[in-house]
């Protein structure tokens, strides 16, 4: 069975960098079949999708979001990592990762979320 | 840019009714490439339907989807209590719906 853990800071200062990673277990990132994204959730709001990576290390970002995100992987640890610039409260929101199916792009299995909030 | 938009916002119903909830995309998409899901407080989205009407692993058949072009659907046959929850449609993995909200009446 495949999980997906999210871990990093849940407290992020303004104009500091969000950085998170997801611990892929139960299976092979580097399986070649999926996709690997972050999409995030702030309360009591809907999913944007911000980010995915494949094993390759080719990577797509949502345009509203491009210029502030970097997402990597490390395929020795089963990992990869979101790194969020210059944030602000409206960056304050749970954070998922993700698997997205290759061929049809749905997200099968999700992380539990972790709640990153942007304060001083 | 796709946008899809859900209605309604908030549906009330009760135990062993049947649900029907609406995804409209401002433009045609492939129905290969829309899901549904459904997330529960606290709780990550799970995946309910893929490629508009091909229910995912484990998904009780009382859901069903349906629909192409710009207009897709999501039925749940008879409600059961675990059933009340937030429901999303995506496209192309990249645009969300903004949800609707399945509430006990």
């Amino acid at each position: 069975q495949v999980q997906l853990q999210e871990s990093g800071p849940g407290l992020v200062k303004p104009s500091q960098t969000l950085s998170l990673t997801c611990t892929v277990s139960g299976g092979s990132i580097s399986s070649g079949s999926y996709y690997w994204s972050w999409i995030r959730q702030p309360a009591g709001k809907g999913l944007e999708w911000i980010g995915r990576i494949y094993t390759s290390g080719s990577t797509n970002y949502n345009p509203s979001l491009k210029s502030r995100v970097t997402i990597s992987v490390d395929t020795s640890k089963n990992q990869f990592s979101l790194k969020l610039s210059s944030v602000t409260a409206a960056d304050t929101a749970v954070y998922y990762c993700a698997r997205q199916s290759l061929q049809l792009w749905f997200y099968d299995y999700w992380g539990q979320g972790t709640l990153v909030t942007v304060s001083s | 840019e796709i946008v899809l938009t859900q209605s309604p916002g908030t549906l009330s119903l009760s135990p062993g009714e049947r649900a029907t909830l609406s995804c409209r995309a401002s433009q045609s998409v492939s129905s290969s490439y829309l899901a549904w899901y459904q997330q529960k407080p606290g709780q990550a989205p799970r995946l309910l339907i893929y490629g508009a009407s091909s229910r995912a692993t484990g998904i009780p058949d009382r859901f069903s989807g349906s629909g192409s072009g710009t207009d897709f659907t999501l039925t749940i046959s008879r409600l059961e209590p675990e059933d009340f929850a937030v429901y999303y449609c995506q496209q192309y993995g990249f645009t969300f719906g903004g949800g609707t909200k399945v509430e006990i009446k």
